[in-house]
């Protein structure tokens, strides 16, 4: 089946990084994405990983991809307080021949100074 | 270049209305995906339109419909609201290419059913 899991909450202290993590089920996912949203927004796409990386980075963003335990991660490196938000992990999953996203519940970060 | 563009951003329905939400994708894109995020629930994916034909399907009964346009807009429409319908409906354009879900979304569409 379709699943994708994340830890809910995460609190962080500015300047340290954080790492979100998540767990998928759908070994054919092509794509895996990391979006943030912000209150009152829409999903911003972050940065996403093919299957065949196991690592991305983008500025401070790391993104790194276990496969084998089908693990994703997000490390934001030197955390502000813009960056608090809630981060959706979200896999495409093949439905009918054609892509869809599943997400998670979303990871609420909050950064303190 | 303009980013997904969803209308109204804000609506409240009263229990058996129909509502139409409207979604213009990013120029070019021709794939169009309808997703509720409510609290309970999260982000749940409703349809995804291409090329003027639905390709996908989530798991909603038929009261949820949409369509697309051959300019690519797309519309969904909810009929014989129900209270637990509230939520805030995010539309997603994407150049449509089935290995690639590239998504961009729009801020949503945040209806409340009272």
């Amino acid at each position: 089946g379709e699943d994708v899991e994340q830890s809910l909450f995460l609190s962080v202290r500015e300047g340290d990084s954080s790492v979100i993590n998540c767990t998928y089920t759908d070994s054919s996912s092509t794509y895996l994405y990391w979006y943030k949203q912000e209150p009152g927004a829409g999903l911003q796409l972050l940065t996403y990983i093919f299957s065949n990386m196991d690592m991305k980075q983008d500025q401070r963003l790391t993104v790194l991809l276990n496969k084998k335990d089908k693990h994703l991660s997000l490390r934001i490196a030197d955390t502000q307080t813009g960056d608090s938000a809630i981060y959706f992990c979200a896999e495409s999953a093949l439905s009918g021949g054609y892509n869809k996203l599943i997400f998670g519940a979303g990871t609420r970060l909050a950064v303190h100074p | 270049k303009a980013g997904v563009t969803q209308t109204p951003r804000y609506l409240i329905k009263t229990r058996g209305q129909q509502v139409t939400l409207s979604c213009s994708p990013i120029s070019g894109h021709r794939s169009v995906s309808w997703y509720q995020q409510t609290p309970g629930q999260g982000l749940q994916f409703l349809f995804e339109y291409f090329s003027e034909t639905q390709r996908n399907k989530g798991n909603f009964p038929g009261r949820f419909s949409g369509r697309q346009f051959s300019n690519s807009r797309s519309e969904m429409n909810v009929s014989t609201l129900e209270l637990g319908d509230s939520a805030l409906y995010l539309c997603a354009s994407a150049t449509g290419t089935a290995m690639n879900t590239e998504a961009f979304f729009g801020q949503g569409t945040r209806l409340t059913v009272v």
